[in-house]
């Protein structure tokens, strides 16, 4: 099966510093990857979804001067949280799609980001 | 606008059959999924339906009517570590997914 690898799976960081997060379709092709966010006890916020070679759309709230998504390649994507605050301490999961006519979205194991 | 509903939280008892709904509205229809998410870990995938009916996949089962906007997943013979969050979400025109706030399944022995 498609597997998406993500890395750091934590980090504690201090407030103001950035923080990248890297997500990658390790045996597939993502022509298209989202990243999600998820406080406690609460459903998945989409945040963003990329494509390859061109920019981020990003969904309404979400400020995209402060994370900053770059999809490289058909086979990684990074968000980087600049500035970080305390109310960013969340719980982020990107997922990949290979192709729009594929059934489901794969996730990644999620990243844990703490900021003090 | 595009909305899900599911139950915010289920309590069942192991061995028991529980079975969770999902209404939604969107912009056009490219399927519906099922998720299952325990605390602190990522979403699995559970199950897919695009056509009316049910489609079973052993001790889980899926329906959908599409022209209700309705869905349900139904869970067999449940079991200790079912206990996780499930997540209704629906494809628009777009291909893009909606997600609803999930359901809190809680097993009890």
């Amino acid at each position: 099966g498609a597997v998406v690898s993500q890395h750091p799976s934590w980090v504690i960081c201090k407030s103001g510093t950035s923080v990248k997060i890297e997500c990658r379709s390790l045996d597939f092709q993502a022509t298209t990857m989202f990243w999600y966010r998820q406080f406690p006890k609460q459903s998945l916020m989409l945040m963003a979804t990329s494509n390859e070679g061109s920019k981020a759309t990003y969904e309404q709230g979400v400020e995209k001067d402060k994370f900053l998504i770059n999809h490289a390649s058909l086979t990684l994507s990074t968000l980087t949280v600049t500035s970080a605050h305390p109310e960013d301490s969340s719980f982020y999961i990107c997922s990949a799609e290979p192709t729009r006519e594929l059934l489901e979205q794969y996730f990644g194991p999620g990243t844990r980001l703490t900021v003090t | 606008g595009q909305n899900i509903d599911q139950p915010t939280e289920m309590t069942a008892t192991e061995g028991a059959i529980v079975q969770i709904n999902c209404t939604y509205q969107t912009s056009g229809f490219n399927g519906l999924f099922w998720y299952q998410q325990h605390a602190g870990e990522a979403p699995t995938f559970l199950s897919y339906n695009v056509l009316d009916g049910l489609e079973e996949k052993g001790r889980f089962s899926s329906f959908l009517s599409r022209s209700k906007g309705y869905s349900y997943l139904l869970l067999k013979e449940l079991q200790m570590k079912d206990s996780a969050s499930y997540l209704c979400a629906a494809r628009d025109s777009n291909y893009q997914l909606i997600w609803g706030a999930g359901t809190k399944l809680i097993i009890k022995p």
